[in-house]
């Protein structure tokens, strides 16, 4: 069965640093997300993106954090100026066509600010 | 009023009983709804989908209640595989593709 891959598994980063979270989407999949999942929380959107724009954010996804998709394969998720509130899990979902479709989740990267 | 409303539990269940979990929205013209699967520290894991007309896949079944505004699972013959957290998400009506989550209804199965 084909998976949504995510690299790296664990994260760890000096605060005020720059990551780059990066997911393989599957292949026939058009429509990418992030979500984060703060431990012990709910999961929580971040940003959606299709056709090479992002098309909805949450306010959580403010100007230190972008998305791309530079090669056509992978997307990722930068998150410029790290804070200690950043510590999550950070899950990539995709699916075919959007709205009304289940997405598949990455097996997550566990990121730690410290 | 939360827009994804689960109680957290824990549900603590024996072996091969039936339990069955709520999930209320808040947003009356929501269109898509799915259960997931989580097991601790890991991703979520797409059960099923929920259709208006209700579903079943095995010894899951998934109800979809519009008047009132929840969507429930149950499960019947529960396993101690079964234990896990159970997540509500919604495709909340306004919204483009982004999924709304529950906290979650976490199932301890026992021996």
């Amino acid at each position: 069965e084909p998976e949504v891959t995510q690299t790296p598994s664990h994260q760890v980063t000096q605060m005020g640093q720059e990551v780059i979270l990066r997911c393989v989407p599957i292949s026939n999949h058009l429509y990418f997300y992030w979500y984060r999942q703060i431990l012990g929380q709910k999961v929580e959107f971040l940003v959606s993106f299709y056709n090479n724009e992002i098309s909805e954010k949450s306010e959580i996804f403010d100007d230190q954090f972008s998305v791309e998709r530079p090669d056509g394969s992978n997307f990722t998720l930068k998150i410029r100026s790290t804070k200690l509130e950043d510590s999550a899990m950070y899950f990539c979902a995709t699916n075919i066509r959007g709205r009304n479709q289940p997405q598949h989740f990455g097996d997550g990267t566990r990121l730690s600010i410290l | 009023r939360k827009e994804v409303e689960q109680d957290p539990g824990p549900f603590n269940v024996p072996e091969g009983a039936t339990v069955a979990f709520n999930c209320t929205y808040s947003n009356s013209a929501s269109q898509s709804f799915f259960w997931y699967r989580q097991d601790c520290r890991k991703e979520p894991k797409l059960l099923m989908s929920v259709y208006s007309s209700g579903n079943e896949d095995g010894r899951f079944t998934a109800q979809l209640n519009r008047a009132s505004q929840y969507i429930s699972l149950l499960i019947r013959d529960s396993k101690l595989s079964d234990s896990a957290t159970y997540l509500c998400a919604v495709n909340m009506a306004g919204t483009a593709s982004k999924l709304t989550f529950g906290t979650g209804t976490r199932l301890q199965v026992t021996l």
